[in-house]
């Protein structure tokens, strides 16, 4: 069974930082590792989505990177900005017949102003 | 476009009441699902239903029930609600395919259960 395990659970920063924040995998067959951002109250915002056969993929100030042997990604927060603060989620697809993402806890991010 | 909706926004049952939550996605997705997000265990699937017709179950679906509609509409249903569903229960849809598209959301729903 997929696990998915997100480091730190919480960080608070000043604006401007650069910060990265973790996520882990037990299972390496994954078709896709997402992340997304959760703002308090609201559903899920599909921020960036890496194949199994990529290694990175970059939107604006985010960059996200897989590495599948590890059973790691990360996902990169350049000039972090009070608007940035949500919680980050990062979700495993395993495929197979649930066809479902398997989600970490999330990272809760404050950037202070 | 107004992508996932979901209704209702929120609910109080009591504890053996019955109702059913509703989802809609306008972008032509086959694929639909429902998760429930609670402190400290994160978003875990309810069902899904990989196209049109077909529904499966996925980690947690003792007491619910879902019925796909048609390709638009997935609903997910509490027979006799219990306080252990007490949560916050997001409808998602997906183009479809080998797993290589990512899921849209919807805002949720916040249903307690007392």
């Amino acid at each position: 069974k997929q696990e998915v395990t997100q480091i730190p659970a919480a960080l608070s920063v000043p604006e401007g930082e650069n910060l990265v924040l973790n996520c882990s995998f037990t299972d390496s067959a994954i078709y896709n590792l997402q992340w997304f951002r959760q703002d308090p109250g609201k559903g899920l915002t599909s921020l960036l989505l890496i194949q199994s056969s990529q290694r990175e993929q970059t939107s604006g100030r985010l960059n996200a990177s897989l590495d599948k042997s590890s059973g790691r990604s990360t996902l990169y927060i350049a000039a972090s900005q009070p608007g940035d603060s949500a919680t980050y989620l990062c979700a495993a697809n395993s495929g197979g017949g649930a066809d479902g993402l398997t989600f970490g806890k999330g990272t809760h991010l404050i950037i202070q102003p | 476009n107004a992508g996932v909706t979901q209704t209702p926004k929120f609910q109080v049952l009591k504890t053996g009441q019955s109702m059913t939550l509703q989802c809609a996605q306008d972008m032509n997705h086959n694929s639909m699902y429902w998760y429930r997000q609670d402190p400290g265990m994160g978003l875990r699937l309810i069902y899904y239903s990989a196209s049109e017709g077909t529904t499966d179950k996925g980690e947690v679906p003792n007491g619910y029930n879902v019925s796909r509609l048609n390709k638009r509409e997935f609903s997910l249903r509490l027979e006799s609600a219990a306080p252990s569903q007490t949560s916050v229960y997001f409808c998602a849809s997906r183009r479809g395919g080998a797993g290589t598209d990512t899921q849209y959301f919807g805002p949720g729903t916040r249903l307690t259960v007392l």
